[in-house]
């Protein structure tokens, strides 16, 4: 059961341009984390968010948590070649560190 | 501070052999947790261990195993193996067992099933 559905699953852009990655649920969770990951490495964490409404900046990529804790968004402005990679969102029920993760988007950013 | 390591890298086994696969932490912490990533499934939960005992557990069945050592290190053992079980396996690190912890995962062990 994929309790956290991420989308889009594949993204293909130019430089420069802006987009966002959705990552929604019909649970609430206690807290909700940002990674990304390249291949052959392990996913690195970008951004931990833990309360209802609460936006987060990290250079170009803003993460916001929805009011309701279901959901999730990231945006990342004027895209660079840099940002190319797996982008995956991760909820915790507080239950020790059990993580749900979406399935990923893919991001590839084209010069 | 070194990262996550898992050991080894890669691996290949046949069906019906078992394998046993490392992760040692980030000094420190004394959470590790266990993770499968497929392309299909992408990752899902294995178990986590914490101070030795296990915390969680997710839908794996039980040839899907654990355990930690008293110095954080920890192994998983999956035996019997299946086709299906060609993944890449990774194990994160925490400080504790608390859900907003952060998770320092390792680069994994990518196990394939002939």
């Amino acid at each position: 059961t994929q309790l956290l559905e991420q989308s889009p699953q594949f993204l293909s852009i130019q430089e420069g341009e802006n987009l966002t990655v959705y990552c929604n649920s019909s649970s609430v969770f206690s807290s909700l984390q940002w990674y990304r990951q390249e291949p052959g490495e392990g996913p690195v964490l970008l951004v931990t968010v833990v309360t209802g409404g609460e936006v987060k900046k990290l250079k170009r990529l803003t993460f916001q948590f929805g009011d309701a804790r279901k959901d999730s968004s990231l945006h990342i402005t004027a895209a660079q070649p840099g940002d190319t990679g797996l982008y995956l969102c991760a909820g915790s029920y507080n239950q020790g560190g059990k993580l749900i993760f979406g399935q990923g988007t893919e991001l590839s950013v084209k010069p | 501070k070194a990262g996550v390591t898992q050991t080894p890298r890669y691996l290949i086994k046949t069906r019906g052999q078992q394998v046993t696969l490392s992760c040692s932490p980030i000094s420190g912490h004394r959470s590790v947790s266990w993770y499968q990533q497929t392309p299909g499934q992408g990752l899902q939960f294995l178990f986590e261990y914490f101070s030795e005992t296990q915390r969680n557990k997710g839908n794996f069945p039980g040839r899907f195993s654990g355990r930690q050592f008293s110095n954080s290190r920890s192994e998983m053992n999956v035996s019997t193996l299946e086709l299906g079980d060609s993944a890449l396996y990774l194990c994160a690190s925490s400080l504790n067992s608390r859900g907003a912890d952060t998770q320092y995962f390792g680069p994994g062990t990518r196990l394939t099933v002939l």
